[in-house]
């Protein structure tokens, strides 16, 4: 059973809509989850890291933690067509902080 | 550096050959972390240094693979006999801090280096 899952996708959303990208987790201890984004053929760039129960902004972003659900998702408002990428979500391994990753949901933001 | 530096970008080698894949970390992160990612998957870990120790290294694939970072700052990840399925973009990451009390921070990945066997 794969330890971080998420929607491969690809998700598609208008100009202006809110994507929301989501990720399960399979261990209850872990403490700290990262969402990165990588557009295609460069490396994963961090956009948000979350820490503890509840809703996280930063600018059009938004990411939310549920441990109880060992739920967490990521919030894009109006979004752009530059947003148009992979969302990778990771969870830190809580020995040495090794990130486990998700396999990525591609986003496709259409004008 | 302002950034973690992989070089080379790509690397094209024939099955049976050995390679060496090269990372520079950000100038002061303690900690290094090697990833293998495969086309339209997410990175897997492969192993981490803090300083010049190699604390894990569970994630090596076989015996073919071997990192070091004897300076506590470059690190170089080796493939011996490299084999097809050894095809993938390896990524290079560094944190900063040492410890379980750093454990927390994100990592910061270089752009990666695609290697390709024939």
């Amino acid at each position: 059973q794969k330890e971080v899952e998420q929607n491969s996708g690809p998700l598609s959303v208008p100009e202006g809509a809110i994507a929301s990208l989501n990720c399960t987790y399979s261990d209850r201890v872990s403490q700290s989850f990262f969402w990165y984004r990588q557009y295609s053929g460069k490396s994963p760039e961090l956009i948000m890291s979350i820490y503890s129960n509840g809703d996280k902004e930063d600018g059009r972003f938004t990411a939310q933690l549920n441990k109880a659900s060992q739920y967490v998702s990521l919030l894009i408002r109006d979004s752009q067509p530059s947003d148009s990428a992979t969302y990778l979500c990771a969870v830190n391994d809580n020995q040495g902080g090794k990130l486990i990753f998700g396999q990525g949901t591609e986003l496709s933001v259409k004008p | 550096g302002a950034g973690v530096s992989q070089s080379p970008r790509y690397k094209v080698a024939k099955r049976g050959q050995d390679v060496a894949l090269r990372c520079d970390p950000i100038s002061g992160h303690v900690s290094l972390f090697w990833y293998q990612q495969a086309l339209g998957q997410g990175p897997e870990f492969l192993t981490y240094f803090q300083n010049e120790a190699q604390l894990d290294k569970s994630g090596l694939p076989s015996d073919r693979f071997f990192a070091e970072r004897p300076e506590g700052s470059v690190s170089t990840l080796k493939i011996q006999r490299t084999q097809q399925e050894d095809s993938a973009v390896y990524l290079c990451a560094s944190r900063t801090g040492q410890g379980d009390r750093y454990s927390n921070q994100p990592q910061h990945f270089g752009d990666g280096t695609r290697l390709s066997i024939l």
